[in-house]
């Protein structure tokens, strides 16, 4: 059974870089298409992006973000990342890393991200 | 990017009836809606795809119908681990979007 696991830093400063870490169990990143999601604290789910391993490493963006976000995978470490630059208030979320797309089967169980001076 | 609706915000409904979730989009999406669950503080939950193709591990009671830009989540007897946000996602066009949820209660 797979198992995801999102770690990173609780708390951002406006401006600075978000960056997330997904540890992967039960499966190899070298498959499946690997995704970033969000949820605004009490608000509906956005889609961030996915990337997938095939030799080289695909990746789409959602366009409302494509100029702020990389997503990358790491196959030794068997874990993929976000970076989310010049971040402000509105990206504060539960950002949860997921297996699939563009439909999520697996989720990581989500960390919290508040960006706050 | 396509917009998905979902009504109604809010359905109250008891312990064994049946509820009935709507989903619209604002253009054709064909068949490639998804349907997840939420509960407090959990992640979502992959409930269906394709429209009405149920993820592994999910009971019969959930069931998926619709077509092009409506679409319709069915619990035919809710169970009391059922009360839950309800999502719906098209994925036809990049991004995938989701709908704003609707929240089953009793």
């Amino acid at each position: 059974q797979v198992q995801l696991q999102e770690s990173g830093p609780g708390l951002v400063k406006p401006s600075d870089t978000l960056s997330l870490t997904c540890a992967v169990s039960g499966g190899s990143i070298s498959t499946y298409y690997w995704s970033w999601i969000r949820q605004p604290p009490g608000k509906g789910l956005e889609w961030i992006g996915h990337a997938h391993y095939t030799g080289t490493t695909d990746y789409n963006y959602n366009p409302s973000l494509t100029s702020r976000v990389t997503i990358s995978l790491n196959t030794s470490k068997n874990q993929f990342s976000l970076m989310l630059r010049s971040v402000t208030a509105a990206d504060t979320a539960v950002y949860y890393c997921a297996r699939g797309s563009p439909v999520a089967g697996y989720w990581g169980q989500g960390t919290l991200v508040t960006v706050s001076s | 990017e396509i917009v998905m609706t979902q009504s109604p915000a809010t359905l109250s409904v008891s312990p064994g009836e049946r509820a009935t979730l709507s989903c619209r989009a604002s253009q054709s999406v064909s068949s490639h809606l998804a349907w997840y669950q939420q509960k407090p503080g959990q992640a979502p939950r992959l409930l269906i795809s394709g429209t009405s193709t149920r993820a592994t591990d999910i009971p019969a009671r959930f069931s998926g119908s619709g077509s092009g830009t409506e679409f319709t989540l069915t619990i035919s007897s809710l169970q009391s681990e059922d009360f839950a946000v309800y999502y719906c996602q098209q994925y036809n066009n990049w991004p995938p979007t989701f709908g704003q949820g609707t929240k089953v209660e009793i």
